[in-house]
């Protein structure tokens, strides 16, 4: 079964950076895109983006353009998001997610990683 | 980008009641949407995709509908172990986008 295993927790002081990551099993790595969502503590869900499945093409969140930056490795199976100018607002947990059809051609399923909560203080 | 009104933002029901909330996205999503369910601490669950294809192993008391811009979730008999908070989100085109959530209590 599909399964997206994420990386453990961080603190991180303002101005740092912190690299998240997210191995996926269970599905052909190459073939699908993976996201990157974020859950300010009490508040919504918000997208912060995207890598294509070759890992060549990238797009992020306007509100996070210059600051993040997602890559992928086809040999782990394993996807990271790296953010950096770390902020107290970036308070957050991290959840990769990734849309696989349950068989070939059928409609797309969401399934998400278990997060990474990732605490900025001083 | 897609914007998804998701309402109401919370509701009071009772164990046993028939429980609706709906998700309006600004242009037509072609069913490319989820559900979602959270508690407190915990990842987001889904619970149907395609807009009406029930998740694996999701109780039967949950089911979606709509087509086009406007889709509903529905619990048919609300169960205490229900009471969270649910999120619609469109995955059409990026931004993914998500509704507001709609937090569901007991009354």
């Amino acid at each position: 079964q599909v399964q997206l295993v994420q990386s453990g927790a961080e603190v991180k002081k303002p101005g740092a950076s912190v690299k998240v990551s997210c191995k996926a099993s269970g599905y052909t790595f190459t073939n699908h895109y993976i996201h990157w969502v974020r859950q300010v503590p009490g508040q919504g869900l918000e997208w912060m983006g995207t890598i294509n499945p070759s890992g060549v093409s990238t797009s992020y969140a306007q509100k996070f353009q210059g600051r993040v930056t997602m890559t992928r490795d086809s040999s782990t199976t394993t996807g990271h998001m790296e953010l950096r100018s770390l902020k107290s607002e970036d308070t957050a947990v991290y959840y990769c997610a990734a849309f696989i059809p349950p068989v070939v051609g059928d409609i797309k399923c969401p399934h998400w990683g278990q997060g990474t909560l990732v605490t900025v203080s001083s | 980008d897609i914007q998804m009104t998701q309402s109401p933002p919370s509701l009071s029901a009772s164990v046993g009641d028939r429980v609706t909330i709906t998700c309006r996205a600004s242009r037509g999503i072609d069913n490319s949407l989820a559900w979602y369910q959270q508690k407190p601490g915990k990842a987001p669950k889904v619970l149907l995709y395609g807009a009406s294809r029930l998740e694996s192993g999701v109780p039967s008391r949950f089911s979606g509908s709509g087509s086009g811009t406007d889709y509903t979730l529905t619990i048919s008999s609300l169960q205490p172990e229900d009471f969270a908070t649910y999120y619609c989100q469109q995955y059409y085109g990026t931004p993914l986008t998500f509704g507001q959530g709609t937090k569901v209590e007991i009354k």
